[in-house]
């Protein structure tokens, strides 16, 4: 197993589109975390899945924002109509349950156009 | 809702000097990480902190919690310019992690 690997490593996209991202966790791993991180920032709570369910979304996650992990293993997060302002690093992370370690993805960054 | 503050935000230092970074949270919790972030990279695990009195170290990095104050605090002995980076905190809240807005660390010779 190589880490938690997310996909695609940059995306630019104009106003307004449609944007899916990656994420493929440690595969024995059972919780998988979003997070964004802006410029500057530290990262910010998006949601989490313990397998398939998603049990907590932040205020952050606008009705923009749907995250989904069919089947508990890997997860995609999608921003309709994009917005400038959700330009950022988008960090994926997977953990055990019961286990203190996280192990974060190397980022999808959004840049809005 | 928990906060996480840390300070200094920016830190500019000379090599071979001793520094400290400070890490301070609103509410009680069982955990406390410290990452290290390269420009365009993403986390590094550094230290995690699992109890009150809990002490690590690292190279010349050493991590330590104080859960009854809320504080952790990361401790730079004889810096060197590899670890020019940033630095975050993050406490474990409900089933997550929280971040401080991290700690922007330049070392020069």
């Amino acid at each position: 197993d190589t880490g938690v690997s997310q996909n695609p490593r940059h995306k630019i996209t104009k106003r307004g589109q449609n944007v899916t991202f990656r994420c493929d966790p440690i595969s024995e791993h059972n919780r998988l975390y979003w997070y964004r991180q802006t410029l500057g920032q530290g990262p910010e709570f998006l949601t989490y899945f313990q397998n398939e369910a998603q049990l907590e979304k932040s205020r952050l996650l606008s009705d923009r924002f749907s995250a989904e992990r069919p089947k508990g293993s890997f997860s995609t997060l999608e921003i309709q109509r994009t917005e400038q302002g959700d330009s950022a690093m988008y960090l994926c992370a997977s953990s055990l349950v019961g286990g203190w370690g996280y192990t974060f993805g190397s980022g999808t960054r959004l840049t809005v156009v | 809702e928990l906060k996480v503050e840390q300070n200094p935000l920016f830190l500019s230092m000379q090599e071979g000097k001793n520094y400290t970074i400070y890490c301070n949270y609103s509410t009680t919790s069982d955990r406390l990480y410290w990452y290290r972030q390269d420009p365009g990279k993403s986390l590094e695990s550094l230290f995690v902190l699992l109890s009150n009195g809990a002490v690590k170290q690292e190279g010349r990095l050493m991590a330590s919690l104080d859960t009854k104050a809320r504080l952790s605090t990361l401790h730079i002995t004889a810096a060197v310019h590899d670890l020019s980076a940033t630095y975050f905190c993050a406490v474990a809240w409900n089933n997550d992690m929280r971040f401080g807005a991290g700690t922007r660390l330049t070392v020069k010779p």
